[in-house]
């Protein structure tokens, strides 16, 4: 099975700020990464898909980068909206895999 | 738009059943593969279970295969997930999501939710 190592688990930032949290697959997954938004009592939100596509209707402060095994996501100027607990999720034949989440936090 | 509603959550005791609906409105349900995905009392996501389009193919994850089936009737825009056999490690929430093509890929659309507790 992939399994995905996201990081760090927890990010206190402040508004404004750039935030990245990078995400590490087992083997090779092409671009098959894509990134999730949670607020808290929510379900999640699709923002990034195939890597570093933005979703549509997704504000363009947040971006995705990478392919193979190293993923990064990123905001460029926090908002104090964005807080929420992100995951990255890959997919291959069989079955979905996601990030264990990293919880950002205003500072 | 796209609806989806979750029904048949509530407590039961260990190894016990338990019957999951996902009302389907707002798209051509018979089109696109759907998930179940679960999240346990403050804990991440986990994948759960898919169904292809026309039901002709189910993956799951291996916490759950053998006691969960996953399943869909087209003509009433609704996806079921079966549990038996469940254990207290079971407790989440369960969501049902949508997927952006037939096949597995990933979820663009997300049910609010349906809180299953296993306990005695």
């Amino acid at each position: 099975d992939i399994q995905m190592t996201q990081s760090p688990s927890s990010l206190s930032a402040s508004v404004g700020d750039r935030v990245t949290i990078t995400c590490q697959a087992s083997q090779d997954i092409s671009n098959y990464l894509n990134w999730y938004q949670q607020k808290p009592g929510k379900a999640p939100k699709l923002l990034i898909y195939d890597a570093s596509n933005l979703e549509t209707g997704v504000p363009s402060r947040f971006s995705g980068s990478g392919s193979g095994t190293d993923f990064t996501f990123t905001i460029s100027s926090l908002q104090p909206e964005d807080i929420a607990t992100y995951y990255c999720q890959q997919y291959d034949n069989l079955r979905i895999t996601f990030g264990q989440g990293t919880r950002l936090e205003i500072k | 738009q796209v609806q989806l509603v979750e029904s048949g959550g509530g407590v039961v005791q260990p190894g016990g059943s338990l019957r999951l609906s996902c009302a389907a409105s707002g798209f051509t349900f018979s089109s696109y593969g759907m998930h179940w995905v679960r999240q346990a009392p403050g804990k991440g996501l986990e994948w759960v279970a898919f169904i292809r389009y026309d039901g002709s193919n189910k993956y799951y994850a291996d916490s759950v295969k053998g006691r969960f089936t996953i399943s869909r009737d087209n003509s009433k825009n609704t996806l079921y997930l079966q549990m038996n056999s469940l254990r207290a490690e079971d407790t989440a929430v369960y969501y049902c999501a949508k997927d952006t093509v037939g096949e597995l890929s990933l979820c663009d659309y997300w049910g609010q939710g349906t809180l299953v507790t296993v306990s005695s």
